[in-house]
């Protein structure tokens, strides 16, 4: 596709439910990372994967999140037992290589708010 | 560890006249240094990077930045402001040579406003 594209772009959670957010990658990008951003912050990361291998996810902030990127493409990150604390912004974003000095592209985002 | 300090949270400036958003990082080697834009409701877009060689990188919509090892900064420039160029701008590094990965690390962001 011409860019990153995620959904849905806005989800609002009952606290307590789970919820999975999809992130299509730029196609041939090797490398996609996840991100949270808090409302006025910058993004925080989350987690990397190389294809289909998760090689970082040290930005995780609790076993509630789940990232995957089975076929090495499209990329879901579960949150389960959503809390307050989850309502941000996650953030995908890829890149064509795996060399540290290639730009990402980013998706616009999905909006999570929990309630 | 990593890390990029923005600190300006705001700057007005009037069309016309140069811009300048600042930033500085850390890292414990050379870092490569990156900036984005975000208009509201829109993903970061891309602006600049900066890897190795020349100190002033070009990008685009005219922005520039300058890498300036000794004082660990890395500021975007721009030489006349447009009022499209109101938005928010993110700094961000990536350390290579500490097993930081490819993660990028960035700062707060600095809210631009153009005026007329």
């Amino acid at each position: 596709g011409a860019g990153v594209s995620q959904s849905p772009r806005y989800k609002v959670a009952k606290r307590g439910q789970d919820v999975a957010l999809r992130c299509d990658p730029i196609s041939g990008h090797v490398s996609l990372f996840w991100y949270q951003q808090a409302l006025g912050q910058g993004p925080e990361f989350l987690t990397y994967f190389q294809n289909e291998a998760q090689l970082d996810k040290s930005g995780l902030p609790s076993d509630r999140f789940f990232a995957e990127r089975p076929e090495g493409s499209v990329s879901t990150l579960k949150i389960q037992r959503t809390q307050q604390e989850d309502s941000a912004v996650y953030l995908c974003a890829s890149s064509l290589e795996q060399t540290q000095n290639t730009e990402a592209f980013f998706g616009q985002g999905t909006r999570l708010t929990v309630v | 560890a990593q890390s990029v300090a923005q600190p300006e949270d705001q700057v007005n400036v009037a069309e016309g006249n140069p811009l300048t958003v600042k930033c500085t990082y850390s890292v414990s080697g050379n870092p490569y240094l990156f900036w984005y834009v975000q208009y509201p409701n829109r993903g970061l877009q891309f602006l600049l990077k900066y890897i190795t060689g020349d100190n002033l990188v070009k990008g685009s919509y005219g922005f520039e930045a300058e890498f300036n090892k000794s004082q660990t900064s890395f500021h975007l420039k721009k030489p006349s402001a447009l009022v499209s160029d109101s938005a928010l701008y993110f700094c961000a590094v990536r350390d290579p040579y500490t097993g930081g990965g490819n993660k990028l690390t960035f700062g707060t962001g600095t809210q631009l406003k153009v005026e007329l």
